[in-house]
């Protein structure tokens, strides 16, 4: 059965910390993604990468960075945590092939306070 | 830009009856179109996908529709049934595009019993 495991389900962090999404894959997808869903928004991409150490922003990068050392692994990362940063964030992977789907993780709820 | 839309935030339906959630888009470039269902507090699960080769696609009471002179697909769910009840999102993406799934914003369906 495949897999995308997201480190944390529920967050609570203060404005201005440093925080850390994990986000692991055992498909051996070139691709994962990072999301956030806000209420009458859906789901924004916020960055992607297509390979090892790659990567690309998404429609909103601001105040985010990610990290891809290893294939099954991509992080997330909110360098200074804002209120506004309250939000869900899913991550997703998905082969290179055009006719698949993207399986998304379960989600990590964070709130910032 | 939103290439990818969802125009009614919620739905609902009574038990047995179908449930039509309709999605347009406007990048001719769109070839693969995906249909995800979405619980609360939960990741996006695949439901349903269709390429721009076909016009319909069926898995069982599920059935995807692509008119691509209009630029519109729909998906019908017959019968509905009170565990339909979540939010759907309408995803397309590319050849061209890097692997990214563009998301509509979202249809919550309601299913009445």
């Amino acid at each position: 059965d495949v897999k995308v495991t997201q480190s944390s389900r529920y967050l609570v962090k203060r404005t201005g910390e440093k925080v850390f999404l994990e986000c692991v894959q055992d498909m051996d997808h070139e691709n994962m993604f990072w999301y956030r869903q806000d209420p009458g928004l859906g789901l924004r991409l916020i960055y992607f990468s297509y390979d090892v150490k790659m990567k690309e922003k998404g429609d909103i990068p601001e105040g985010y960075s990610v990290s891809r050392e290893k294939k099954e692994r991509f992080s997330l990362i909110l360098e200074s945590a804002s209120t506004n940063q309250t939000s869900m964030y899913l991550c997703a992977s998905r082969g290179t092939a055009i006719s698949t789907e993207a399986f998304f993780g379960q989600g990590t709820r964070l709130t910032v306070v | 830009d939103q290439q990818v839309k969802q125009n009614s935030p919620s739905l609902s339906v009574q038990e047995g009856r179908i449930s039509i959630l309709n999605c347009d888009y406007t990048n001719s470039m769109f070839d693969y179109f995906l249909w995800y269902k979405k619980y609360p507090a939960e990741g996006p699960t695949f439901l349903i996908s269709i390429s721009s080769i076909k016009d319909k696609n069926e898995d069982g009471r599920f059935t995807v529709f692509l008119n691509k002179s209009a630029k519109h697909l729909s998906l019908h769910i017959v019968p509905s049934q009170p565990g339909d009840s979540a939010v759907y999102f309408c995803a397309a993406s590319s050849l061209t595009g890097a692997n990214n799934l563009f998301f509509g914003t979202g249809t919550r369906l309601t299913v009445i019993p």
